[in-house]
């Protein structure tokens, strides 16, 4: 159980373009889902936290407008990087939080997407 | 720096043996969290043990934390080559968020 996926897994795209990621949690609801980057070697940076049916809370330093966030449903979250540039290239996971479960601090990660702006 | 900071940043150990990972941090906390990363993929919760725990084990692995010291560490006991991966801890704060540390890279030599 817990599965969360992502899509698409990899993605080249040209300067400028826009990118859509998709996370999805297959087998239970998540109110709260999160968008994490990770550079090579490094840690996971959050970059925003996002709640289905209201918009979502971004760290300090992200922004908005670059990185749009919808979570429409329970089981849905999409994350698009706007007007893409190459330092946007990055390693992009989604994780989830099962909605209603005692005690459910756990984020069950998505697999990642690999996004590369040329 | 909000993250947390993990010893060592490398490890490198023969199969069999066991492989310790220790994770610092600064401010309080209302869980504490382990996770899994091979390279290029996504994480796996490992394990989770909250503030009034002092030790929890799942299978070969076993956490401990000290609160009063900030710090935790993860064991991993009679290691296997399929335990290579890079280790993070990640701090709950009781406000749905996780802040992670900068990761162990583990490396089993068969």
């Amino acid at each position: 159980g817990a599965v969360v996926s992502q899509h698409p897994s990899r993605v080249i795209c040209k300067s400028g373009t826009s990118v859509k990621i998709e996370c999805r949690s297959l087998d239970f609801q998540a109110t709260t889902m999160f968008w994490y980057r990770q550079f090579p070697k490094q840690s996971l940076m959050l970059m925003a936290t996002s709640n289905e049916g209201s918009k979502a809370t971004y760290e300090q330093g992200v922004e908005k407008d670059k990185f749009l966030i919808n979570h429409a449903s329970l089981t849905l979250s999409t994350l698009t990087v706007t007007s893409a540039h190459p330092e946007d290239s990055s390693f992009y996971i989604c994780s989830a939080r099962e909605a209603g479960r005692s005690g459910g601090e756990t984020q069950y990660f998505g697999p990642g997407t690999r996004l590369l702006v040329l | 720096s909000q993250q947390g900071e993990e010893d060592p940043q490398a490890l490198s150990i023969q199969e069999g043996e066991n492989a310790t990972m220790n994770c610092s941090y600064k401010t309080s906390i209302n869980n504490l969290q382990w996770y899994r990363q091979n390279s290029g993929r996504g994480l796996v919760h490992l394990i989770l043990i909250r503030s009034n725990e002092r030790e929890k084990h799942s299978g070969r692995l076993r956490v401990t934390l000290d609160t009063s010291k900030k710090s935790s560490s993860l064991l991993i006991t009679a290691s296997r080559a399929a335990d290579t991966a890079t280790y993070f801890c990640a701090r709950g704060s009781g406000n749905e968020k996780l802040t992670f540390g900068t990761g162990t890279r583990l490396t089993i030599i068969p």
